[in-house]
């Protein structure tokens, strides 16, 4: 089973500044990775796949990047929507799927 | 617009059953594989279980193996899990979740609280 460990578990950052989310696998995924997002009460919703990819409808602030065992999350220009938990899923080597712990971004 | 809707969640018992069921509407359902997935409180997400468009590919978790079964009735659009020999370790919002390059759609969960 492919291990995601995400860091940092807390990032707090000012809105308008930028916000840089790590995601690491235990072995290489290639670039078949998703990133999520989760605000408090709702489901998550899909921003990235493919690794850099952004989902239909999300903002061009949300960027990722990386290949192979490590992945970044950037989003730039921090809104108030988007103090959330964010999650990576590698979706390369399966069953079992598997999640990343979360990262959760609040405000500073 | 693409929707789905979860419903069948509770409170049970330990060692109950319970069956989940998931209203797909805006897609061609029997096209996508579809899975479920559960966040326990205040945790993560767990990737429960995932059936093909067909049903001919299945697969689950390994803590619900033998407990847990995943289906799906493509002439109503709708997804099912049935959870037997539910634990207090079942307990969490369990996700409707096509699959698409990950999940790219969710539905709103339905929770499911094993307690005596």
């Amino acid at each position: 089973e492919i291990v995601m460990t995400q860091s940092p578990v807390t990032l707090s950052v000012s809105p308008g500044e930028r916000a840089t989310l790590s995601c690491r696998a235990s072995q290489s995924v290639s670039s078949n990775l998703a990133w999520y997002q989760q605000r408090p009460g709702q489901a998550p919703r899909l921003l990235i796949y493919g690794a850099s990819t952004r989902a239909t409808g999300i903002p061009a602030r949300f960027s990722g990047s990386g290949s192979g065992t490590e992945f970044t999350l950037t989003i730039s220009g921090l809104q108030s929507e988007d103090f959330a938990v964010y999650y990576c899923q590698q979706y390369n080597d399966w069953p079992p799927y598997t999640f990343g712990q979360g990262t959760k971004l609040e405000i500073k | 617009e693409v929707q789905l809707v979860e419903s069948g969640g509770g409170l049970i018992q330990p060692g109950g059953s319970l069956r989940l069921s998931c209203a797909a509407s805006g897609f061609t359902f029997s096209s996508y594989s579809l899975n479920w997935v559960r966040q326990a409180p205040g945790k993560g997400l767990e990737w429960v279980a995932y059936i093909s468009g067909g049903s001919n590919t299945i697969f689950y978790t390994d803590s619900v193996k033998g407990r847990f079964t995943i289906s799906r009735d493509n002439t109503k659009n709708s997804l099912f899990l049935q959870m037997d020999s539910l634990t207090a370790e079942d307990t969490a919002v369990y996700y409707c979740a096509r699959d698409w390059f990950g999940v790219d759609c969710w539905g709103q969960g339905t929770l499911v609280t094993v307690s005596s």
